[in-house]
C-alpha cells in the first residue's frame, strides 16, 4: 500500500514549460518534503513545508502544502534541462516520527 | 558544506555471496538512517539508529541484513548471503535529532547481486 501517491510518474516536456508535480495522501503528515534525485546520487533535499495551506519559493519552483496536510504539489515555472531529474515527496508521520516517501516523478525537459 | 559519506559507490557480487556497505554521517548528527531504493520507486527505511541504539528496525529482513552503529558514529549495513532481489540502491541519511530535523542523504551504493 502506497501511502503517498505521486502523479505523473513520469514527464517529458520542451524547455520553458510549465509543469505541476503531485503528492496525495489519505494521511496526515507533520511535514512534508520535497527531495531531487539524480541518476547514481542521493536525494537532495528542496523543502520543507510544515504548515497547511504553506507556500514556499525557491527561484522558479513553487511548492504547497495542502490545508489539511495530506497532499502537496511542486510547480516548475518555465522549465530548463537542468530540472531534468527524479522529484520525490516525503511525507513526515506525527506518529512515529517515520519519513514516508513517494514513488517519484521522472522529470524530463528536452532543449 | 559537511555532507554523508558512504562506500563503496557500486558493489557488485554474486548471489550467497556476503557484501557490506559503510556511512558516515554528518558530523554531530544523532540520527542515522538506512533506507533501499528499488529502481523506479522512492526509498524505503530499513533501519534507524538514535546514537548507537536502534529505534526502528521492522522493515529490516533481518535473517540476512544486520545493522549496527557501535560508536555512535560511523554505521555498517551487511546483507550475508545476498540475494538477486537485494539489487538496489542503498541510501544513508542522517540528521541532527529525531523525529523532525531534516535528514540528509549520502550518494548511495548501487548494489548489483548476479
Amino acid at each position: 500500500t502506497q501511502l503517498l501517491e505521486q502523479s505523473p510518474q513520469f514527464l517529458s516536456i520542451q524547455e520553458g514549460e510549465n509543469l505541476t508535480v503531485y503528492c496525495n495522501s489519505s494521511s496526515v503528515f507533520s511535514s512534508l518534503q520535497w527531495y531531487r534525485q539524480e541518476p547514481g546520487e542521493g536525494p537532495v533535499l528542496l523543502v520543507t513545508v510544515v504548515t497547511g495551506g504553506e507556500v514556499k519559493k525557491l527561484k522558479r519552483l513553487t511548492f504547497q502544502f495542502g490545508d489539511a496536510r495530506k497532499d502537496s504539489s511542486l510547480h516548475i515555472t518555465a522549465a530548463q534541462p537542468g530540472d531534468t531529474g527524479l522529484y520525490l515527496c516525503a511525507g513526515l508521520r506525527s506518529q512515529g516520527g517515520k519519513l514516508i516517501f513517494g514513488q517519484g516523478t521522472e522529470l524530463s525537459v528536452k532543449p | 558544506e559537511a555532507e554523508v559519506a558512504q562506500s563503496p559507490r557500486y558493489k557488485i557480487t554474486e548471489k550467497s555471496q556476503a557484501v557490506a556497505f559503510w556511512c558516515d554521517p554528518i558530523s554531530g548528527h544523532a540520527t542515522l538512517y538506512w533506507y533501499r531504493q528499488i529502481l523506479g520507486q522512492g526509498p524505503e527505511l530499513l533501519v534507524q539508529f538514535q546514537d548507537e541504539s536502534v529505534v526502528d528496525d521492522s522493515q529490516l529482513p533481518k535473517d540476512r541484513f544486520s545493522a549496527e552503529r557501535l560508536k555512535g558514529v560511523d554505521s555498517t549495513l551487511k546483507i550475508q548471503p545476498a540475494e538477486l532481489g537485494d539489487s538496489a540502491m542503498y541510501l544513508c541519511a542522517s540528521s541532527r535529532d529525531y523525529p523532525r530535523d531534516e535528514q540528509y542523504f549520502g550518494p548511495g551504493t548501487r548494489l548489483t547481486v548476479t
